[in-house]
């Protein structure tokens, strides 16, 4: 069993719908939670942190964070096509430990 | 744009050669972070420096070693090619190397070996 799963999808959904990405993981001693967007080609780039356990908005985006699940979660209001991208989970256990990264689930959003 | 440049962009080489990739992190960043990303691993960290010292070591093959020179930059080496190696290579930059969230990604360099 892999550190974090993630459903590699494609997801394609229309453009204005809610997207929700999720993934789970088995170590509980993840403590720092983060969401990556990952355009074709490009690098990833941090788009939502959370600490520990709870939501987090950001405009468009809201990550939440059950620990007690092992699962967090991406919730993406009213899609636009430049959403369309990979998105990548990860976490780490301490200020000091390597991130350790979702497999990545393909988002497609539709005109 | 991250501020982190990779170079080369891609390369094509053969099994059995030497590549060597280059990192410069963003401006004032003392540590870099190097990563594999392949269709069927993913996104796997290989190792970081620190301010031109390794700090944490992930998957990294014996056939690989990088290091961070003076000037912060930092070298990525792959020896030994095989047709596995085959992936994208990411550096990350950040200020410190502890905030979980501060890792800037570079554009990648794209390893073809035939």
């Amino acid at each position: 069993q892999k550190e974090v799963e993630q459903d590699p999808g494609p997801l394609s959904v229309p453009e204005g719908a809610i997207v929700s990405l999720n993934c789970t993981y088995s170590n509980s001693a993840f403590q720092y939670f983060m969401w990556y967007r990952q355009y074709s080609r490009k690098g990833p780039e941090l788009l939502m942190y959370t600490y520990s356990s709870g939501n987090k908005e950001d405009g468009r985006f809201t990550a939440q964070v059950d620990k007690s699940s092992k699962y967090i979660s991406l919730f993406i209001r009213d899609s636009q096509p430049s959403d369309s991208a990979t998105y990548l989970c990860a976490m780490k256990k301490t200020s000091y430990d390597k991130v350790i990264f979702g497999p990545g689930t393909s988002l497609s959003v539709i005109p | 744009d991250s501020g982190v440049t990779q170079t080369p962009k891609h390369l094509i080489t053969a099994t059995g050669q030497r590549v060597t990739l280059r990192c410069s992190p963003r401006s004032g960043d003392l540590s870099v972070y190097w990563y594999q990303q392949s269709l069927d691993q993913g996104l796997q960290f290989l190792i970081q420096y620190y301010n031109g010292e390794e700090r944490a070591k992930g998957n990294i093959l014996e056939r690989f070693s990088a290091q961070q020179f003076p000037d912060l930059h930092s070298e990525l080496n792959l020896s030994s090619l095989e047709l596995g190696d085959s992936a994208l290579y990411f550096c990350a930059s950040s200020p410190s190397g502890t905030a979980p969230h501060e890792q800037y990604f570079g554009p990648g360099t794209r390893l073809t070996v035939t």
